[in-house]
């Protein structure tokens, strides 16, 4: 069974970095498009970036675009997402996901990391 | 992009249907048949209920159907169960990104 544990959440001030980590098991991690996917407090699901297969292909949501930084390492089963430049509206639970095989869709969900940006 | 468009909240009681409207636009929902639902208990990830509009994944009840007409995307639930209290939320590819919807809690009277 696929398995995906977020860790490197906590409380950061505003204008500092933070990096993610997710750490995948149970699937053949190199074969599939990952994303992070994110949920303020009390608020829907925001898409935020995504990352091909391969690592080649990634793809950003606007709000994040030169702040935020999606990649991932094959051989350590691992995906990142490095945070710069945190403002107080990137507060949220962060997401690990993992496709389905159709590609289209998010079949497979971590925990959540809490990532608070406070002045 | 703006988040796709879902009633707040939808309300039923157990064996009824209710139904949940997602809408975007011919850049999103219109132009691809890459909707996907989830639905969420409160302090939980979300779970994959319908994908590619009108698919179910295994192990998912098919008293969870999916449709789409233009720009208008829906989920059905038929023969609601108390389990089935929850926020739902639509989801469609957008050629780069994905998009959400607004969320919609549904409630089991």
């Amino acid at each position: 069974q696929a398995q995906l544990v977020e860790s490197g959440g906590g409380v950061v001030q505003t204008g500092r970095s933070l990096r993610l980590s997710c750490a995948a098991s149970g699937f053949t991690f190199s074969r599939y498009t990952m994303h992070w996917v994110r949920q303020a407090p009390g608020k829907g699901l925001e898409w935020v970036a995504a990352i091909s297969f391969e690592g080649s292909l990634k793809y950003h949501v606007d709000s994040v675009k030169g702040r935020f930084t999606i990649s991932r390492d094959n051989s350590k089963d691992t995906l990142f997402l490095q945070m710069n430049s945190l403002r107080s509206e990137d507060t949220a639970v962060y997401y690990c996901v993992r496709v389905l095989e159709s590609d289209y869709g998010f079949q497979y969900w971590g925990q959540g990391t809490l990532v608070t940006v406070s002045s | 992009q703006s988040a796709l468009t879902q009633p707040r909240s939808v309300s039923g009681s157990p064996g009824q249907s209710v139904a949940i409207s997602c809408t975007g636009t011919s850049a999103d929902v219109g132009h691809y048949n890459y909707v996907s639902w989830y639905q969420q208990h409160p302090d939980k990830a979300p779970k994959v209920m319908i994908y590619d509009v009108t698919q179910r994944p295994s192990g998912v009840p098919d008293r969870f159907s999916g449709s789409k007409s233009g720009n208008t995307a829906s989920l059905t639930i038929s023969g609601l169960q108390a389990e089935d209290e929850a926020d739902y939320y639509c989801c469609s590819f957008a050629g780069t990104s994905y998009i959400f919807g607004t969320g919609t809690k549904v409630t089991v009277l």
